[in-house]
């Protein structure tokens, strides 16, 4: 399968930071999406980006499809607590999403 | 709104033990799908069924088979289990194909002893 290498592997910020944090791949996908996964819960889904150079909002989230189409960014502005959780990173090659291993985020009050 | 439920959602079997996972959704989405996520391993792919009728191996099919029963049910089922096969195991819908992203239950954890 496709290998997508996510990083950091885990963050912790103090309440109020910005957050970073990128997908990078040696393949081309189509379609990049972030997910947020709570504890004992399915990951749901945040932003999706369907073209290269493409820069999506969602309240305190941006996120941006890289030009070469092998890369993705998620931002978070003015952490909150609700904030805590992993967050993945998925791409689309084919007919399936491949998924990257996650970032745990924890946002220390 | 129940959008994708999974049941069960705790399950521990012995190796060699046999069952099924089901999974309903009630968006009628076309395509679902069988993800297992393991420690440092992201999720990956077991089987999907892009539409009524159609299923297709994934990343990790292998101890694995599927059923579509009708649009809203698509189980999974361990014939004979194993220890590597312990895992949590999501279940996702889509409306048609993958391109909108997956909606996920919320996840069996099954233990393999």
């Amino acid at each position: 399968g496709q290998q997508l290498n996510q990083s950091p592997q885990s963050m912790f910020i103090q309440e109020g930071e910005d957050v970073s944090m990128n997908c990078t791949s040696s393949s081309i996908f189509n379609t990049w999406l972030w997910y947020k996964q709570d504890p004992g819960e399915g990951p749901v889904l945040l932003i999706a980006l369907y073209k290269a150079g493409e820069l999506t909002s969602n309240g305190r989230l941006t996120a941006q499809f890289g030009i070469t189409r092998k890369d993705s960014f998620l931002n978070i502005s003015a952490s909150i607590p609700s904030d805590v959780g992993i967050y993945f990173c998925a791409g689309q090659f084919g007919n399936q999403f491949y998924f990257g291993t996650g970032t745990s985020l924890t946002v220390i009050p | 709104n129940a959008g994708v439920t999974q049941t069960p959602k705790f399950q521990v079997l012995k190796t060699g033990q046999s069952m099924t996972l089901q999974c309903a959704q009630d968006m009628n989405h076309n395509s679902m799908y069988w993800y297992r996520q393991d420690p440092g391993m992201g999720l990956r792919l077991i089987y999907y069924s892009a539409s009524e009728g159609t299923t297709d191996k994934g990343e990790v099919p292998n101890g694995y088979n599927v059923s579509r029963l009708n649009k809203r049910e698509f189980s999974l089922r361990l014939e004979s289990a194993a220890p590597s096969q312990t895992s949590v195991y999501f279940c996702a819908s889509s409306p048609q194909g993958a391109h909108y992203g997956y909606t996920f239950g919320s996840g069996t954890r099954l233990t393999v002893v």
